[in-house]
């Protein structure tokens, strides 16, 4: 079935280490983005990409970063610079003839 | 600058009685409009979306909303209430082209039987 897979589902962190969230879709979306989630603040964008190779800072960037060597593929690395990273992450994918998002299932990072 | 404001955070109603839950939106430009539901731990699921053609737009689960222009609004019905409604539901705009989703904070809704 085509869909968004997000990976893993839950991931715990210690202080001061880098962890790498996984985001792949079969659905040949040309964009993709990643949102954080916390209780009561909606989801605020963190990255976002709209081709291979290309992609722009959302509002919440700091501390983060992203690749995009395939189109199917966009990790997202939140980094030791990120100071409260204990959030739900989603990731999206749309293409251009869409005017919606599609959203995989969300990993759940706890730092511990 | 494209924003959403969604009124109450959490809204409560009876099994059976009539959902309303509001959304109001800032754009520029005539935007895409968008109502998604969230379960606990999940990802978002589309329940419907406004693209300028017809401003009742129906939905997924017995869900409507309505664009209102002179108002800025987008706010989701559902006449009745179920059980299986307990969510959260995000309102979110886009403008056309390529920028993404700007999601409102959300509404929690509880449903008691």
């Amino acid at each position: 079935d085509g869909g968004i897979t997000q990976s893993p589902k839950y991931l715990f962190r210690k202080e001061g280490q880098n962890v790498t969230l996984s985001c792949e879709q079969n659905l040949n979306h040309d964009a993709m983005y990643w949102y954080r989630q916390d209780p009561g603040q909606g989801l605020r964008l963190i990255y976002y990409s709209q081709i291979v190779n290309d992609f722009q800072k959302g509002d919440i960037a700091e501390g983060y970063s992203v690749s995009r060597e395939k189109k199917e593929s966009f990790p997202l690395t939140v980094t030791s610079a990120q100071k409260n990273p204990t959030a739900f992450y989603l990731c999206a994918s749309r293409t251009a003839r869409n005017t919606e998002a599609f959203f995989g299932q969300g990993t759940r990072l706890t730092v511990v | 600058a494209q924003s959403v404001t969604q009124l109450g955070s959490h809204v409560s109603v009876s099994e059976g009685a009539l959902v309303l839950l509001r959304c109001n939106y800032s754009s520029s430009v005539p935007p895409y409009l968008f109502w998604y539901v969230q379960y606990p731990n999940q990802g978002l699921q589309l329940l419907l979306k406004y693209t300028s053609a017809a401003t009742l737009v129906k939905g997924i689960n017995g869900f409507e909303a309505e664009f209102k222009k002179s108002e800025t609004s987008f706010h989701l019905t559902k006449p009745s209430a179920h059980m299986s409604d307990a969510a959260e539901y995000f309102c979110a705009v886009r403008i056309s082209g390529n920028t993404p989703l700007v999601f409102g904070k959300g509404t929690r809704l509880s449903v008691i039987a």
